[in-house]
């Protein structure tokens, strides 16, 4: 069902950094749309993370950033932390004959 | 601070119909997306439909023949039927409050804390 695709896994140790990319194509986010990033704990709701490609909610460590370029978006975590280890998904808007928006396949993130 | 809360049956039988409402309480149901979205290990986030405070709807075409989203603006409420109920429904059904962003739709920066819904004879 998702249209956006996400790496399984990533992982790291406390304090480095990691990246999460979240391919689209020609009908999401290639076309233009923007892509916004949630953060689920285990057992929890998804929590908006990041907004318009790059923007943090109030209250969202500055340690996570977003960019967008061509078909693909990524999040990073810098200085990563115990508390950073969860599931992060992506999301956009899509024209063709799927959802409306559309989330990516996400990523667990284990911190070593 | 704005809460969202799922209420309903956890568990619905093949071939019925699933309702579920979500209340909104630490501000107006007015403007934005009111939206369903569901979770399961299988088909991930999906995101079902909206329903706008003016009463405009969307729906996910996978589901549009089933869904329905209604409003009760009075009750600062909005609900989700899904009928014609299969095993594959079986999901953590969320709601969201939906905030436009321009020509690239909406973000979701309120969610319910879900409720599992179990499709069981």
């Amino acid at each position: 069902q998702s249209v956006l695709t996400q790496p399984p896994s990533v992982s790291g140790a406390p304090g480095q950094r990691v990246t999460i990319s979240c391919t689209g194509s020609s009908s999401n986010i290639g076309a233009g749309y923007d892509v916004h990033w949630y953060q689920q704990l285990p057992g929890t709701a998804p929590k908006l993370l990041i907004y318009g490609n790059t923007n943090r909610p109030s209250g969202v460590p500055d340690r996570f950033s977003g960019s967008k370029s061509g078909t693909s978006a990524s999040l990073a975590i810098t200085g990563l932390q115990a508390e950073d280890e969860a599931d992060y998904y992506c999301q956009s808007h899509d024209k063709s004959l799927s959802a409306l928006y559309v989330f990516g396949t996400g990523t667990k993130v284990t911190v070593l | 601070q704005v809460q969202l809360q799922e209420s309903g049956p956890g568990l619905v039988k093949p071939s019925e119909t699933l309702s579920l409402t979500c209340t909104v309480s630490g501000g107006s149901i007015s403007s934005y997306y009111w939206t369903w979205i569901r979770q399961s290990p299988g088909r991930g986030l999906e995101w079902i439909g909206y329903i706008h405070y003016s009463g405009s709807t969307s729906y996910n075409p996978s589901l549009k023949s089933r869904v329905t989203i209604s409003i009760d603006t009075s009750k600062n409420q909005f609900s989700l039927k899904l009928s014609s109920v299969s095993v594959a429904d079986t999901a953590i059904y969320y709601c969201a409050r939906g905030s436009y962003y321009g020509s690239s739709g909406s973000y979701y920066d309120y969610w319910g804390q879900g409720t599992l819904v179990t499709v069981s004879s």
